[in-house]
């Protein structure tokens, strides 16, 4: 069964970065990658991209292609999301989430989301 | 257009059928699977249909999900206070190369 455990809240001020984590346990051949889905207060969820596991491949949303940088680390099944230039808008909630292999849109199950302000 | 439209908002009483429209193009629910996510307050998305019509491992029978060319559709019967929650149509979106989440329909239980 697969598990994904986030890191804690982040505060930052505008212009900085945050580098989010999400630790996978229980993964198989089932799991191709994580994604990243954000939803931003009072609005819908919002795909961010996706990092395959087993080759490190990458696919940004357009949105996100300049800012946006997903890593993996085997050696401790953790997943990193480096989101740069914050800006107001980028406060939400942040999730990673298991994607099933030959199913991009297939997320399940997903993490406890990461809280993410921006503030001066 | 890259969108996927849902209903703002939708309500039933106790015991009702309701159903959730998802309406897209050829370029995404025309040429892929459908997911659904249900979404509970102060809780992580759940997903709660795939393959457009298919249900995961311990989703009751009570959800079900259609699709017809560019739409789908969630249905969800015998509704309960418990599914008082934000429910979301998913697609890959083959312009955008990238995944579409519609706009979310906040369903209320009367």
């Amino acid at each position: 069964q697969v598990q994904l455990v986030q890191s804690g809240v982040e505060v930052r001020k505008p212009g900085a970065s945050v580098k989010v984590s999400c630790k996978a346990s229980g993964y198989n051949f089932i799991t191709s990658g994580i994604s990243w889905v954000r939803q931003a207060p009072g609005q819908g969820l919002e795909w961010m991209g996706w990092i395959g596991l087993y080759n490190g491949h990458t696919d940004y949303a357009q949105k996100f292609q300049e800012r946006v940088t997903m890593t993996t680390d085997t050696s401790t099944s953790t997943i990193y999301m480096e989101l740069r230039s914050l800006r107001s808008d980028d406060t939400a909630v942040y999730y990673c989430a298991s994607v099933k292999a030959g199913a991009l849109s297939w997320f399940d199950p997903w993490g406890q989301g990461t809280l993410v302000t921006v503030s001066s | 257009q890259s969108v996927l439209t849902q209903p703002p908002s939708a309500s039933g009483t106790p015991g009702q059928r309701v159903t959730i429209s998802c309406s897209g193009s050829s370029s995404n629910i025309g040429s892929d699977y459908v997911y659904w996510y249900q979404h509970l307050p102060g809780s992580a998305p759940k997903l709660l249909i795939y393959s457009n019509n298919q249900r995961p491992s311990g989703v009751p029978d009570r959800f079900s999900g259609s699709k017809s060319g560019t739409s789908a559709s969630l249905a969800i019967s015998g509704l309960r206070s418990e599914d008082e929650a934000e429910y979301y149509c998913a697609a890959w979106d083959d312009s955008l190369s990238g995944v579409l989440f519609g706009g979310g329909t906040k369903l209320t239980v009367l």
